[in-house]
């Protein structure tokens, strides 16, 4: 079966970068993008970008250019989400979600979410 | 700022059918497919409907989805206790920076 596991709650202060991983397995973690959403306390959702697990090619929302990095490890079938220059409105929970269509960026129907990664922001 | 509108909030009684509506452009929803989205307290997401008005296996046929132009409906028949949660729209938007936008939400209470 499917499943993405993410890596622990963070704490950091402003200024700092966090690396969240998102480890897949139940599937050929090559064939099929890799998306990153995240979710501030009591809001909504909002999309970060994807990676391409096979190439390593990357497409980031404009807001998180020059911020964010998003990397893999075919290895380990592991993604990774980085993200710089914390600001205390950068806490969240950090999901990874796989889209159910295979071979290219998808529809956006992410049928499998890892169970999110809390990144507290605080001085 | 999402680009994509949904209302904050919409009740019923059980058994009651509810109707959320998405709101977009021609960049978003005008020209691309619409998923929804379910989320209960503390859990991620789940995909609900994909495609405009397709149901994942499992999705009970009480949720069904559709589309017209820059708008978009999700409709829950024979509302349940279990199906107060939030739910929220998304597509993906052709503007210059091509990106995935999700709606602002909509809160569902089951009274």
């Amino acid at each position: 079966q499917v499943q993405l596991v993410q890596s622990g709650a963070e704490v950091k202060k402003p200024g700092a970068s966090v690396k969240v991983s998102c480890k897949a397995s139940g599937y050929t973690f090559t064939g099929y993008y890799m998306h990153w959403v995240r979710q501030a306390p009591g809001q909504g959702l909002e999309w970060m970008g994807w990676i391409n697990p096979n190439s390593g090619g990357t497409n980031y929302a404009q807001k998180f250019q020059g911020r964010v990095t998003m990397t893999r490890d075919t290895s380990i079938s592991t993604a990774y989400m980085e993200l710089s220059r914390l600001r205390s409105d950068d806490t969240a929970v950090y999901y990874c979600a796989r889209d159910q269509d295979p071979g290219y960026y998808g529809s956006g129907s992410y049928n499998f979410w890892g169970q999110g990664t809390l990144v507290t922001v605080s001085s | 700022q999402s680009v994509l509108t949904q209302p904050p909030s919409a009740s019923g009684t059980p058994g009651q059918r509810v109707t959320i509506s998405c709101s977009g452009s021609s960049s978003n929803i005008g020209s691309n497919t619409v998923n929804w989205y379910q989320q209960l307290p503390g859990t991620a997401p789940k995909l609900l409907i994909y495609s405009n008005n397709q149901r994942p296996s499992g999705v009970p046929d009480r949720f069904s989805g559709s589309k017209s132009g820059t708008s978009a409906s999700l409709a829950i028949s024979g509302l349940q206790s279990e199906d107060e949660a939030d739910y929220y729209c998304a597509a993906w938007d052709d503007s210059l920076n091509a990106l995935y936008v999700f709606g602002t939400g909509t809160k569902v209470t089951v009274l």
